[in-house]
């Protein structure tokens, strides 16, 4: 079984939907992170969360909110989607709990999303 | 701001061949790390090779090989015997201890010929 999975994989809306990204991880890490990738773009950081009590903006936040209902669970909302939030989107994890300065990022499989 | 820049979007190579990605980066720390990405086809991003800015010796991974130059602040990818499965986007990446977040750049297409 995937350690990070994200549900889900792919999905069509239409503009002013509410949609939610969901991203569940089974490694035990505490950070959890979600990114959003275009074309030419790379990867941009939207929200990251450090632990449950802990949630950030990252470069791209505006028009997206985040629940990190617990350690394992990191969901990301579209209040009202809008056609150039069409992207694939990205849940990554790593674990800081044993002090090191820097651990592996572990991506999820991304989420196709696709507003009309 | 750190910034990461890959200047070359689509490159090609015959299979067996060598091929090297360029990436530049910008920074004020002195603690970071480096890293590449693949994400083929099917999206997934894996990571390919990393460095830390403390080390001297550049990282190798099998066919793949970094040529850090810390002063130039560069980056780049080797890949040797290039194979078909190769065939993916590669992602340069840097992360600083400052800011805690990884910085990607914005791609390189890399298409291996049979």
């Amino acid at each position: 079984d995937a350690d990070v999975t994200q549900t889900p994989r792919n999905r069509i809306t239409k503009t002013g939907k509410r949609i939610m990204l969901e991203c569940s991880q089974t490694k035990g890490h505490d950070r959890m992170y979600w990114y959003r990738q275009d074309p030419g773009l790379g990867l941009r950081l939207i929200y990251y969360s450090f632990d449950v009590k802990d949630i950030n903006k990252g470069e791209i936040s505006d028009g997206y909110s985040v629940s990190r209902q617990a350690q394992a669970k990191f969901s990301l909302s579209l209040e009202s989607a809008i056609p150039n939030q069409t992207a694939l989107y990205f849940c990554a994890t790593s674990d800081h709990s044993s002090g090191l300065s820097y651990n592996e990022q572990f991506f999820g499989p991304g989420t196709r999303l696709t507003v009309l | 701001a750190q910034t990461v820049t890959q200047s070359q979007p689509e490159m090609s190579v015959q299979e067996a061949e060598t091929v090297t990605l360029s990436c530049t980066y910008d920074t004020s720390e002195s603690n970071y790390y480096l890293f590449w990405y693949k994400q083929p086809p099917s999206r997934q991003m894996i990571l390919v090779i990393r460095q830390e800015a403390y080390k001297q010796q550049n990282a190798t991974e099998n066919r793949f090989s970094v040529n850090f130059q810390k002063a130039a602040k560069s980056f780049s990818l080797k890949i040797s015997d290039s194979q078909l499965g190769d065939t993916a986007m590669y992602f340069c990446a840097f992360y600083g201890g400052a800011t805690n977040k990884l910085i990607f750049g914005t791609g390189t297409l890399l298409a291996v010929q049979p």
